[in-house]
């Protein structure tokens, strides 16, 4: 089946540090790819969707400047969350997708800002 | 637009009994998806059945079936012989066809399994 990998799983790190998110589709090129944030037992938000090439587009209420989205390539697609403070704490997840098929999701990133 | 809505935020079933999980939707599409996604503790996010919503027949994959009325917009998941690795929490989600529409999940429900 369809693989998404993404990179890394775990990131602790200092306030004011950039943290880059990685997300890769290993076995097909995807369309799209798309940027979820969530918090303990709740469901997915999504913060923005992104196509090789263009630029993302966000969510409302989501900063640009603050998440960085770059989808270099039809398989690799980067989230950056810039100046990082203790609010930005939380479960990242990417998801990629081939037209008409279904979202692909990684593993997540739990990230922690100290 | 699209909405979905589960409304049970916990359930609890007896191992090797059956539970249904329910799931409304609402939609301005005319053709769109269904689809349940169960999500561990590892908190990996993993597929567990789709629906075409041309499809009359309800979508089938093997402990799991799906409930789906059209008219009233309902979507419910029934997990047969449930067992310990099913303790989730399961999110109903919707979209439209083309690549870069989105999902629009519910709210989730947590599912315990007693042994």
């Amino acid at each position: 089946g369809a693989v998404v990998s993404q990179h890394p799983s775990r990131v602790i790190c200092k306030s004011g540090t950039s943290v880059k998110i990685e997300c890769r589709s290993l076995d097909f090129q995807a369309t799209t790819m798309f940027w979820y944030r969530q918090f303990p037992k709740q469901s997915l938000m999504l913060m923005a969707t992104s196509n090789e090439g263009s630029k993302a587009t966000y969510e409302q209420g989501v900063e640009k400047d603050k998440f960085l989205i770059n989808h270099a390539s039809l398989t690799l697609s980067t989230l950056t969350v810039t100046s990082a403070h203790p609010e930005d704490s939380s479960f990242y997840i990417c998801s990629a997708r081939r037209t008409d098929q279904p979202q692909h999701f990684g593993d997540g990133t739990r990230l922690s800002i100290l | 637009a699209q909405t979905v809505t589960q409304s049970q935020p916990e359930m609890s079933v007896q191992e090797a009994e059956t539970v249904t999980l329910s799931c409304t939707y609402d939609t301005s599409e005319s053709d769109y998806y269904l689809f349940w996604y169960k999500q561990p503790p590892s908190r990996q996010m993993i597929l567990v059945i789709r629906q075409e919503a041309y499809k009359q027949q309800n979508a089938t994959e093997n402990r799991f079936s799906v409930n789906f009325q059209k008219a009233a917009k309902s979507f419910s998941l029934k997990i047969s012989d449930s067992q310990l690795g099913d303790a989730a929490m399961y999110f109903c989600a919707s979209t439209a066809p083309g690549a870069n529409s989105k999902l629009t999940f519910g709210k989730g429900i947590t599912l315990s399994v007693r042994p």
